[in-house]
């Protein structure tokens, strides 16, 4: 059965801390590999899509990479603005995104 | 360019009663997508069209959920009759193509089942 994981459940950080969130996978057919953020209230907001192991992208303070398993999605240096629940999603052949239940990461100043 | 929109942002209704909640795709964009997170569960899938057409629906949960895309342009997910299970946020998505595009999301309609 399709299986999108997230870790932790939830991170907290001070300013400045670098970290990483897990997202692991099985699912036959992928596609594509997307990371989304979502604030309180409202729908998730794209971040990144990922197609196949060994790709990188970035934007700003964030880089999302993956694996034939598992993707990461590296923040340096994070600001309280950074603070919000990530979201991994997988697409399979069909379109639709298998989701994972998230990380919610909280930024102290 | 206007995002996906929904409406409502909220609806609060008795068991038994019946729900229309509606989604707005951006422009263009044929493939709309309906997904549902009840409480304390991830996002799942509900179903896909492209244009006015069901392209996947295997993510409806029984036959009290009907969606409709009349025309290819705005779509419509009815409950009826609401059950307290139902309560949950109702997003909505579309993409441009389907074929790994990006799926943008609306800011979902949250269903309260009293």
């Amino acid at each position: 059965e399709d299986q999108v994981t997230q870790s932790p459940e939830a991170l907290r950080l001070q300013e400045g801390e670098s970290s990483s969130l897990n997202c692991s996978y099985t699912v036959s057919g992928l596609r594509g590999l997307f990371w989304y953020r979502q604030d309180p209230g409202k729908g998730p907001e794209f971040l990144f899509t990922l197609y196949s192991a060994g790709e990188e992208k970035e934007k700003e303070r964030l880089k999302a990479t993956l694996t034939k398993k598992e993707s990461f999605l590296h923040i340096t240096a994070p600001k309280p603005e950074d603070s919000a629940t990530y979201l991994c999603a997988v697409q399979k052949y069909g379109n639709k995104l298998v989701f994972g239940a998230g990380t919610i990461l909280r930024v102290k100043s | 360019e206007a995002g996906v929109t929904q409406f409502p942002s909220h609806s609060v209704i008795e068991k038994g009663q019946t729900v229309t909640l509606r989604c707005d795709p951006i422009s263009g964009h044929d493939n709309l997508y309906w997904y549902r997170r009840v409480m304390g569960k991830e996002i799942k899938f509900l179903l896909h069209f492209v244009k006015e057409s069901k392209q996947d629906e295997s993510g409806m949960p029984n036959n009290r959920f009907l969606a409709e895309r009349t025309g290819g342009t705005y779509s419509t997910l009815k409950v009826q009759p609401a059950e307290l299970e139902d309560s949950g946020v109702y997003f909505c998505a579309s993409s441009q193509d389907a074929l790994v595009d990006t799926q943008y999301f609306g800011p979902g309609t949250r269903l309260t089942v009293l």
